[in-house]
């Protein structure tokens, strides 16, 4: 059974701070998602990943992919309230698993304090 | 486009039971998937359906049952309940194997 560990599980911080969540796991992804989950609302893909050691940048969130495609990084730059909510990683394709399924970590809660 | 509709939004079941949930993808999507997610256990695949066919299947037992329809729409059925069924049950569609998932709101099953 393939793992998506991220840390932490849950975040509290200031309004203006910066943050980092990271995802890893033992597997080889083919790709790698974000999504963004609000309250009552189902996840919302924010980014997918595809080469090792890609970056992307959508506006003060930046993604990184693992050189080894087994790993990723989420960082935020002057977090805003509205980026409260629980931020998902989820590998595409691991071993194991069947083309384009999609394995997800369980999830860091964000809480950005005004 | 309309997003991806699940029905109905919050269920309260007593163990033993068995309910339905039903999901209704964006229009010309012929792939459903279903997730259950906890807090313990996060997202966790049940199945995917495409053009009225079972393609995957999670690791949940036989009581989680689902199907599509020939206009896409999906059910899924979870016989039995038990009081670990509590979860939100996520549906999600996409035109393409190849493509990103569009998640609906969910459905919020509470077995008591």
């Amino acid at each position: 059974t393939q793992l998506l560990e991220q840390s932490p599980q849950f975040l509290s911080i200031q309004e203006g701070e910066n943050l980092t969540v990271y995802c890893n796991s033992s597997s080889v992804f083919s790709s790698l998602q974000w999504y963004r989950q609000e309250p009552g609302e189902g996840p919302v893909l924010l980014v997918t990943v595809v080469t090792g050691g890609e970056v992307k940048k959508l506006k003060r969130l930046t993604f990184q992919f693992g050189d080894a495609r087994k790993d990723s990084s989420l960082h935020i730059t002057a977090a805003q309230p509205g980026d409260t909510g629980l931020y998902l990683c989820a590998g595409v394709g691991g071993s194991g698993a069947g083309s384009y399924q999609l394995t997800f970590g369980k999830g860091t809660k964000l809480s950005v304090i005004p | 486009k309309a997003g991806v509709t699940q029905t109905p939004r919050y269920l309260i079941k007593t163990r033993g039971q068995q309910v339905t949930l039903s999901c209704s993808p964006i229009s010309g999507h012929r792939s459903v998937s279903w997730y259950q997610q906890t807090p313990g256990q996060g997202l966790q695949f049940l199945f995917e359906y495409f053009s009225e066919t079972q393609r995957n299947k999670g690791n949940f037992p036989g009581r989680f049952s689902g199907r599509q329809f020939s206009n896409s729409r999906s059910e899924m059925n979870v016989s039995t309940l038990e009081l670990g069924d509590s979860a939100l049950y996520l549906c999600a569609s996409r035109d393409d194997p190849r493509a990103h998932r569009n998640f609906g709101p969910g459905t919020r099953l509470t077995v008591t």
